[in-house]
C-alpha cells in the first residue's frame, strides 16, 4: 500500500518549545519533501532530501532543520518554535524527481 | 528563477457549470506542468501532468493544456459536480527536476 504517514496529526506547542514532526513512507522513494501550507500562500517548500543524509534547503528553511537517517523516514525539527510557525505541514515523497509527489495528510501545528 | 502564478483564489460554480482555472509560469527550461487537487482534510494529490511533448493531459474528466507562447497553462472541466469541490494547485517542476513550485491554489466550491 503506497502511503506517506505523518505523525502527529495535530500538535499544540508553546512558543520556545522544541517541535518534532515525523514522516514515513513505505515506497522506498529516494526523495522526500517538507512543505508548509498557509491560507493565501499555497505550499511553500522548506527542505528537500535526495536520500539519506543528503538534504537541501528549500525556499523557506529559516527556523527549521531536518534529519534523514533512513530512506523511509524524514523528520522536521523546530528548535524553539515561534508563533509564526503555526501552520499545516505536509511531507511528500517521490521516486526520483518531482514529476509525481505523494503527500501525507499533514500535521496541523499551533504555536501559542 | 522558476515561478508559477495562480491568481484565482476562489471560484464558486453550480453543478454542470464549466470550470476554467489559469496559471502562468516562468522557467528557463522545457517545463513539466502539473495540477494537484486537495480535498478537505487531505494532502494534495496529482491530478494531471502536462509536458511539452503532449501539450495536454486528461484525467477524471479534467483537461489541462499549456500555451508556450503565453507561458500559461490551464485546467478545465466541462461539467463540474459537487464532489469536485476542493483546492486546485498548479505546479511547475523546477529546472533541477526535483524542486516542485506550487501556485497559491484555487478553492473551488460547487453548489448543488
Amino acid at each position: 500500500d503506497m502511503k506517506v504517514t505523518q505523525m502527529p496529526r495535530y500538535l499544540i506547542k508553546r512558543m520556545g518549545e522544541n517541535v518534532l514532526l515525523e514522516c514515513g513512507q513505505d515506497m522506498s522513494h529516494e526523495t522526500m519533501y517538507w512543505y508548509r501550507q498557509d491560507p493565501g500562500l499555497g505550499l511553500q517548500l522548506i527542505y528537500i532530501s535526495y536520500d539519506v543524509d543528503s538534504n537541501s534547503e528549500g525556499d523557506i528553511p529559516k527556523g527549521y532543520r531536518v534529519s534523514r537517517k533512513k530512506r523511509e523516514h524524514f523528520s522536521l525539527i523546530l528548535d524553539s518554535a515561534k508563533t509564526n510557525q503555526t501552520s499545516v505541514y505536509f511531507c511528500a515523497s517521490s521516486l526520483g524527481g518531482g514529476e509525481r509527489l505523494f503527500f501525507g495528510h499533514g500535521t496541523k501545528l499551533s504555536v501559542l | 528563477g522558476d515561478s508559477v502564478t495562480q491568481k484565482q483564489g476562489q471560484v464558486t460554480l453550480s453543478e454542470d457549470d464549466f470550470l476554467f482555472i489559469n496559471c502562468t509560469y516562468s522557467t528557463t527550461t522545457y517545463p513539466t506542468l502539473l495540477w494537484y487537487v486537495q480535498y478537505l482534510g487531505q494532502g494534495p494529490q496529482l491530478l494531471l501532468k502536462v509536458t511539452t511533448a503532449n501539450n495536454k493531459g486528461i484525467s477524471r474528466g479534467f483537461e489541462a493544456t499549456y500555451d508556450k507562447g503565453t507561458t500559461s497553462f490551464h485546467l478545465q472541466k466541462a461539467s463540474v459536480q459537487e464532489s469536485d469541490s476542493a483546492v486546485y494547485f498548479c505546479a511547475l517542476v523546477a529546472t533541477n527536476a526535483y524542486k516542485v513550485i506550487f501556485g497559491k491554489g484555487t478553492h473551488l466550491h460547487v453548489l448543488p
